[in-house]
């Protein structure tokens, strides 16, 4: 597709439960992010891919959470033994490789954690 | 620590009038500024952006912003308000390098009176 496929849009999970939440970035950008929206907490940084390099991973929240991304292009987030406070959308944007150029949204995944 | 700031959450304003959404960031160096809109449901989409240059940048959809050194402030505008243009709108820092990560403001929800 043209921009950045996220999938499902919406994830009801019951606590404790694993969930898995994947990201298309758009084709032949080197760059992956993935943020979280939330009430009171307003976007959050989580993790970043460029290429083959290591992620950086400062913005995870707990040990709970981890991302990978495979081929360089698909990038899976997984978060282990859900919480309430995990509810949020989960935003993944990409951008191509070159500096200062922009990032490229998907529409997100509304996870509910009940 | 890098942040960025809009002070108003909620703006109403009647459709034709004039709009100003306030945004101030605190960074050590120049940033990368940008300005995104969210529809419900939707994805963050790109309205402008700053990197360098003249400092009064016009945008998408009639928007257009100013980047004031001496103020931090990166101040989104438009002249007439259509009723299409209530969303929410996120002001950004972006990291000049590394990572090029955005550190987002708390977002201003626009209502539009007919």
């Amino acid at each position: 597709g043209a921009g950045v496929s996220q999938s499902p849009s919406n994830k009801v999970t019951e606590k404790g439960k694993d969930v898995e939440l994947r990201c298309d970035p758009i084709s032949g950008h080197t760059a992956l992010y993935w943020y979280r929206q939330s009430l009171g907490q307003g976007l959050e940084f989580l993790i970043y891919f460029q290429g083959n390099s290591a992620p950086d991973k400062s913005g995870l929240p707990s040990d709970r959470f981890s991302a990978e991304r495979t081929g360089g292009s698909v990038s899976t987030l997984t978060i282990q033994r859900t919480q309430q406070e995990d509810s949020a959308v989960y935003l993944c944007a990409s951008r191509p490789g070159l500096a200062g150029n922009i990032q490229y949204f998907g529409a997100g995944t509304r996870l509910s954690v009940l | 620590a890098q942040s960025v700031t809009q002070p108003d959450i909620h703006i109403t304003v009647s459709e034709g009038a004039s709009l100003e959404l306030r945004c101030n960031y605190s960074y050590g160096a120049t940033p990368y500024l940008f300005w995104y809109v969210q529809s419900p449901g939707q994805g963050l989409q790109l309205l402008l952006k700053y990197f360098s240059g003249d400092t009064l940048v016009q945008g998408i959809k009639g928007f257009e912003a100013e980047f004031k050194r001496s103020q931090s402030s990166f101040n989104l505008r438009k002249p007439s308000v259509h009723w299409s243009d209530a969303a929410e709108y996120f002001c950004a820092v972006g990291e000049p390098s590394g990572t090029y990560k955005y550190i987002f403001g708390t977002g201003t929800r626009l209502k539009v009176l007919a």
